[in-house]
């Protein structure tokens, strides 16, 4: 069946770092993929997708692209803020009902 | 903006109580989820519906139940509380009919089973 592998946290970064949290995924056919942030005390809210190969989804910064020769959808930014502490995650979904399997998690804190 | 609202945000049942969580949608999806989250774990599909009255089992649909009678409310009952079913619980709606159209969450009931 469908899986998603994220690397494990935390991660700690100093403000303006580089951040990159790497997202593999098993999966026959053409899923999506997504990634969703999770702000402290509050639900998961959608970061951005990418819905076919070597599609970039971006937003606030972000960047992911969909590798499907590496099975991949690293999430990516240039320069974090202390405000892009939470938790990330991975998914992946099937077109039908929007299902998705998610990856278990990647905390980020940032420090000022 | 999709409002996602889960009944209550902590709660404290013993060992073999019934439990009810209770989630509202305002923006008329027909899709809704059950998910729970565990550190490490991710976030596991319990139950899905696409529909009034219908339900689909998810990844880990044991020792859980759901009813969806209107189009608007999703609960998931846990017949017989155990401490395994201590946990985050999350759940989400989404339109149907478009490929890929995000979930939108609650912001979670956090439930402890003592």
């Amino acid at each position: 069946g469908d899986s998603v592998t994220q690397m494990e946290g935390p991660v700690t970064l100093s403000e303006e770092a580089f951040l990159t949290i790497n997202c593999t995924y098993t999966a026959t056919g053409y899923p999506s993929l997504f990634w969703y942030v999770q702000y402290p005390g509050e639900g998961l809210q959608l970061l951005l997708k990418a819905t076919k190969a070597d599609d970039k989804g971006s937003n606030k910064g972000f960047e992911a692209t969909y590798r499907k020769e590496t099975t991949s959808f690293h999430l990516e930014k240039g320069s974090v803020q202390v405000s892009d502490s939470a938790v990330y995650f991975c998914a992946l979904g099937r077109a039908a009902g929007n299902k998705l399997t998610f990856g278990g998690g990647t905390r980020v804190l940032v420090k000022p | 903006d999709v409002k996602v609202t889960q009944s209550s945000r902590y709660l404290v049942k013993r060992t073999g109580e019934k439990v009810f969580l209770e989630c509202v949608q305002d923006m008329d999806h027909e899709n809704m989820f059950w998910y729970r989250q565990d550190p490490g774990l991710g976030l596991r599909l319990i139950y899905f519906s696409y529909d009034v009255k219908m339900k689909e089992k998810g990844d880990i649909p044991e020792g859980y139940s759901v009813s969806r009678e209107k189009k608007e409310r999703f609960s998931l009952i846990l017949e017989s509380a155990s401490t395994n079913q201590t946990s985050m619980y999350l759940c989400a709606s989404s339109l149907a009919g478009q490929s890929n159209s995000p979930l939108h969450f609650g912001n979670g009931t956090r439930l402890t089973v003592t």
